[in-house]
């Protein structure tokens, strides 16, 4: 089994709906992270938490919120889904300090018409 | 100017080639320096941590200029396989900032 899940892997949706996306890890790392990720543009932190209590925004958090359920489940929201939201989104997860390496899920691919 | 910047290619080289991607950096802070390797549409991951005495491993080497804040990765031996996208990654730490993810360079390795 793969140790960052994503759910859903696929998700299409309209202007305003409400969306969740589900991220679990079996690695028991304590830092979890979302990014989107955009041609041309790369890999962009969205939010990230060291540990259940602390959750922390990252440079494009305008439009999204997280949920930080256990160690092992990271949550993001699109609270009302706007088209330019459509991305392919990533998990991320990681031990603490500077050199360690981040793990990521398999992704989700967002299309919000 | 981008706080990561990469050449997006594409890199077209044949098998057995050498090849070499350059990374620029703009904040002289940043202190741990990475590439990631990203296959199309999946997870990118980790293919080695930078090191400021260089280092390799295998055909890969990366190698860090601080004083030019730029780095750089070597291919030797261009296999088939290492065609994917290379993300050149900083992290500055100060305060609690993750990653900042360069945009990658994309390689096509031929037959």
């Amino acid at each position: 089994d793969a140790d960052v899940t994503q759910t859903p892997r696929n998700r299409i949706t309209k202007t305003g709906k409400r969306i969740m996306l589900e991220c679990s890890q079996t690695k028991g790392h304590d830092r979890m992270y979302w990014y989107r990720q955009d041609p041309g543009l790369g890999l962009r932190l969205i939010y990230y938490s060291f540990d259940v209590k602390d959750i922390n925004k990252g440079e494009i958090s305008d439009g999204y919120s997280v949920s930080r359920q256990a160690q092992a489940k990271f949550s993001l929201s699109l609270e009302s889904a706007i088209p330019n939201q459509t991305a392919l989104y990533f998990c991320a997860t990681s031990e603490g300090g500077t050199y360690n390496e981040q793990f990521f899920g398999p992704g989700t691919r967002l299309t919000v018409l | 100017r981008k706080e990561v910047e990469q050449d997006p290619g594409p890199f077209n080289v044949p098998e057995g080639a050498t090849v070499a991607f350059n990374c620029t950096y703009s904040n002289s802070a940043s202190q741990s320096f990475f590439w990631y390797r990203q296959d199309c549409r999946k997870e990118p991951k980790l293919l080695m941590s930078v090191y400021s005495s260089g280092n390799e491993d295998g055909r890969f080497t990366a190698q860090l200029n601080r004083a030019s804040q730029y780095i750089s990765l070597l291919i030797r031996d261009s296999k088939l396989s290492d065609s994917a996208t290379y993300l050149c990654v900083v992290n500055r730490n100060t305060g609690r900032r993750a990653l900042t993810f360069g945009s990658g360079t994309r390689l096509q390795v031929q037959p």
